[in-house]
């Protein structure tokens, strides 16, 4: 099972502001991916990475972008927050030896923009 | 674009009881895996399904990847109050590696 952190894991921020929200994971995986997810909906990929130096946006339409220097880590940032941006943001992570398309999640970051 | 159909979109069930949810699609799936969340957290994978008619069990769980491809379900056995949360299908196609995912099945205990 892989390890994947998030963080922060919640945060409440003026209209305006710029945020990047943090994931690792230490297991190597090549493959990493962000959700945006609203409460008790389904989810909507809105970037993904198949390795280092690789990142393809998803089929959710987002103002955020995403680099992939490291393998263990895939920052998503939002340089000016809005309040549409208010939602649950959610990294996960896979690795083609643990079965095509196995993907493991974060705790997610609840993000509040006022 | 390719969708999941996930039913029942909630249930309210007794303590004890079984439980059964599904997906459906008009397309072809190479996996079907199927996740757990609880309230403010992430998806927690139960159960990988990677061949069609194969029947995969953990612990009071037990899923089915459907002999067709195009769908699979989920059994929950006995239930506890530990299984409340929302229940998400995911599937894959081809050799893309994303998902296409179901809109979930709330499940809530009845007190």
């Amino acid at each position: 099972e892989a390890d994947i952190y998030q963080t922060p894991r919640y945060l409440v921020i003026g209209t305006g502001k710029k945020i990047t929200l943090e994931c690792s994971q230490t297991m190597g995986h090549d493959k990493m991916y962000w959700y945006q997810q609203d409460p008790g909906m389904e989810l909507h990929l809105i970037h993904y990475s198949y390795g280092v130096n690789s990142t393809e946006k998803g089929d959710l339409s987002s103002e955020s972008t995403v680099s992939r220097i490291r393998t263990e880590h895939f920052p998503l940032t939002l340089e000016s927050a809005r309040p549409s941006h208010t939602s649950q943001y959610l990294c996960a992570s896979s690795a083609p030896g643990q079965g095509l398309g196995t993907q493991y999640f974060g705790p997610g970051t609840r993000l509040t923009v006022l | 674009g390719q969708q999941l159909n996930q039913s029942p979109q909630s249930m309210f069930i007794q303590e004890g009881e079984d439980v059964s949810m599904n997906c459906t699609s008009s397309s072809i799936f190479n996996t079907w895996l199927w996740y757990k969340q609880d309230p403010g957290e992430g998806p927690v994978l139960l159960i990988a399904l990677y061949k069609a008619g194969e029947l995969t069990s953990n612990g009071r769980l037990t899923a089915q990847f459907g002999i067709t491809r195009k769908d699979s379900f989920l059994n929950i056995s006995a239930s506890i109050p530990s299984d409340v949360g929302i229940y998400f299908c995911a599937g894959q196609l081809g050799s893309n590696y994303q998902l296409i995912w179901g809109a979930g099945t709330k499940l809530i205990i009845k007190p």
